[in-house]
């Protein structure tokens, strides 16, 4: 399985922008690049996913390297509901073999928000 | 749409103990999984269902456990002769099939406390 590496914690302040990092030096060609959050006390929840242009949507926004062995997921203005846990995971387009369709979770990143 | 849900939301039982689990996806996801989440860890994947077929087991998946998805819509999960090693989050994920990202919606979760 195709690794990613996130930091164990990160800390911003209220309405500032957020930058969580995500390296993924083994990526294919063919995998996806997908964050997931979990609040506290609740199940993942999907904020984006991207190929190999930057995205954006409602949630946030996805930076993509231009060698895709790493990413940047931005949260414009954190609000203390952004604190979670944040995963960085890879899943590949479509299917290629026993595992294409679950998620393989790491550790993520602790995004906690300072009011 | 309702997103999916769980029951029950919390179970305690006595080691030794049979328990059930259920699952009810959003309505048009043809694809089910199963998770299970330990204190501090990510998720982890346990099962697959597509439509009514159970696809793909885990290791993590011993002879205790057993899911089912009749009929393709909701799914049970029975863990026979609980012990304390399976305290833990269980979560279920749904997602529609096809070509493309297949981002999961998670349930909240059941919280089990084997004692």
């Amino acid at each position: 399985d195709a690794k990613t590496t996130q930091p164990n914690s990160m800390e911003s302040n209220e309405e500032e922008p957020v930058h969580l990092p995500c390296n993924h030096s083994t990526i294919s060609g063919t995998d996806y690049i997908h964050w997931y959050r979990q609040l506290p006390s609740q199940g993942p929840e999907y904020v984006i996913h991207g190929l190999t242009s930057n995205v954006n949507n409602r949630m946030a926004s996805l930076a993509i390297a231009e060698d895709r062995k790493s990413s940047t997921l931005i949260l414009h203005r954190a609000t203390l509901r952004d604190a979670a846990v944040y995963y960085c995971i890879l899943r590949p387009r479509g299917y290629s073999g026993a595992g294409s369709y679950q998620l393989t979770f790491g550790k993520g990143t602790k995004l906690s928000v300072i009011p | 749409d309702t997103g999916v849900s769980q029951d029950p939301r919390h179970k305690i039982t006595k080691r030794g103990q049979n328990v059930t689990f259920r699952c009810d996806p959003i309505s048009e996801h043809n694809r089910l999984y199963w998770y299970r989440q330990t204190l501090g860890q990510g998720p982890e994947f346990l099962t697959y269902f597509q439509n009514e077929a159970q696809l793909e087991k885990s290791r993590l998946l011993s002879d205790r456990f057993s899911a089912e998805r009749p009929k393709g819509s909701f799914s049970t999960l029975e863990i026979q002769r609980t012990e304390q090693g399976d305290s833990a989050m269980y979560l279920c994920a749904s997602s529609l099939g096809g070509q493309g990202a297949n981002e999961q919606y998670f349930g909240p979760g059941t919280r089990l406390t084997v004692t």
